[in-house]
């Protein structure tokens, strides 16, 4: 079956622009949650969705904000963007809720800020 | 949340040799899941143990939950060169938190 697919791979953007990243999780699972890893601060938990609902929030800015729709798909979005926020966004699912089971990771999204 | 610390930061293995990675907790852990990433890639699920002094293994992985479900370790024996990568131990409170992960080369 299909993995967990991000899209785009790659994006640069620059300085006070907002992102959109996407996330299609694994046929099935309806559990989505978003990390951001960075050399320095490793993978940091963004936020969890289930069933269209934001379950838990990591310690992140209100920039960065996202969704879920009823397919499961997943959307997160930062605004007005800042240099520190270039990182690689993974986007991760699991079949039950929340995680405490095997979380299956998409490739990721590398954003780059200029 | 439950916060995970590993030990070391950096492996740098002989080929053949065996090594130890280290993830431990100040507070008792409602289980843990251990993940490998490899340059360039994404982390990928590899094991999760629930119980007090858990025991798995994976070929040459040996992964091991304390008695107290305080600390775990994963063991590699005579390592190769397919074992390059950064090996993360996460516990799941709520949320899954990751450990800083041991980063491993190996030396031909």
């Amino acid at each position: 079956k299909a993995g967990v697919t991000q899209t785009p791979r790659y994006l640069i953007k620059t300085r006070g622009q907002q992102v959109t990243l996407s996330c299609s999780p694994i046929s099935g699972h309806r559990s989505v949650s978003w990390y951001q890893q960075t050399p320095g601060q490793g993978l940091q938990f963004l936020f969890e969705y289930f069933s269209e609902t934001q379950r838990n929030k990591g310690n992140f800015p209100g920039r960065f904000s996202g969704r879920q729709f009823s397919n499961s798909r997943s959307e997160m979005n930062v605004s007005t963007l800042e240099l520190g926020d270039s990182a690689l966004y993974l986007c991760a699912s699991s079949l039950v809720k929340a995680m405490n089971t095997e979380a299956f990771f998409g490739q990721g999204t590398r954003l780059t800020v200029v | 949340g439950q916060q995970v610390m590993q030990i070391p930061q950096y492996q740098h293995v002989q080929e053949g040799e065996d090594f130890t990675t280290y993830c431990n907790s100040s507070t008792t852990l409602s289980n843990i899941q251990w993940y490998k990433q490899r340059p360039g890639g994404h982390p990928v699920f590899l094991i999760q143990l629930v119980k007090s002094g858990e025991v798995k293994k994976q070929k040459r992985l040996t992964f091991q939950f304390g008695e107290a479900k305080k600390n775990s370790s994963l063991h590699i024996t005579a390592t190769q060169t397919t074992d390059v990568g950064t090996y993360f131990c996460a516990s799941y409170d709520y949320k899954l938190s990751f450990g800083a992960g041991t980063t491993v080369t190996v030396r031909a």
